[in-house]
């Protein structure tokens, strides 16, 4: 059985960097989509972007220009890293598994609270 | 950008009935990529549903979904009580994959 669990700074400043790590238990990062959501009460579930393991990259739009997925397979872990984030990137952020671009199993999550 | 809502906001409903949610689209859903997800407090979602019919591993079979193209449904066959939860749509046929708003079912 997979776990994946979020881990970094539950507060950012704005304008600064937001780094999340989502480290992989129970199986290697090959052969699956890896994927970042995020949930706020303003703006519900949204997809960040998605990553899979043949080095392919796929990001929401509106967050194309600012997002970075990238993976360490020597630790099982694969990154989030959010530039100049404002008030409007506090939320709930999440990493997830798929086979394909659905998520099958889901980190419990970890809140980022962008704020000065 | 593929918007979709849910409808309704809140069913209020008992167990062992009937729950019947759901789910449109502003533009057609290429493959019929639609995916329900279940979710409650402080926990992540949980996938029941993808391709708009099939379901996901360990998922009960009181779980149904439908639809095609814009409209899809999930149902639900006899709420358990377990059932009382936040029900989330998701497309994913056309980037940006987006989510509707959520279908609250409570008692």
């Amino acid at each position: 059985q997979v776990r994946l669990q979020e881990s970094g700074p539950g507060l950012v400043r704005p304008s600064e960097t937001l780094s999340l790590t989502c480290s992989v238990s129970g199986g290697s990062l090959s052969g699956y989509f890896w994927s970042w959501f995020r949930q706020s009460p303003e703006k519900g579930l949204e997809w960040i972007g998605n990553f899979h393991y043949t080095g392919t990259t796929n990001y929401n739009p509106s967050l194309q220009s600012r997002v970075t997925i990238s993976v360490d397979t020597s630790k099982n872990q694969f990154s989030l890293r959010l530039r100049s984030v404002t008030a409007a990137d506090t939320a709930r952020y999440f990493c997830t598994r798929g086979g394909g671009v659905v998520p099958t199993s889901w980190g419990q999550g970890t809140l980022v609270t962008v704020s000065s | 950008e593929i918007v979709l809502t849910q409808s309704p906001a809140t069913l209020s409903l008992s167990p062992g009935q009937r729950a019947t949610l759901s789910c449109g689209a502003s533009h057609i859903v290429s493959n019929n990529y639609l995916a329900w997800y279940q979710q409650k407090p402080g926990l992540p979602p949980r996938l029941l549903i993808f391709d708009a019919s099939r379901r996901a591993t360990g998922i009960p079979d009181r779980f149904s979904g439908s639809g095609s193209g814009t409209d899809f449904t999930l149902t639900i066959g006899r709420l358990e009580p377990e059932d009382f939860a936040l029900y989330y749509c998701q497309q994913y046929g056309t980037s940006p994959f987006t989510f509707g708003p959520g279908t609250k079912v409570d008692l």
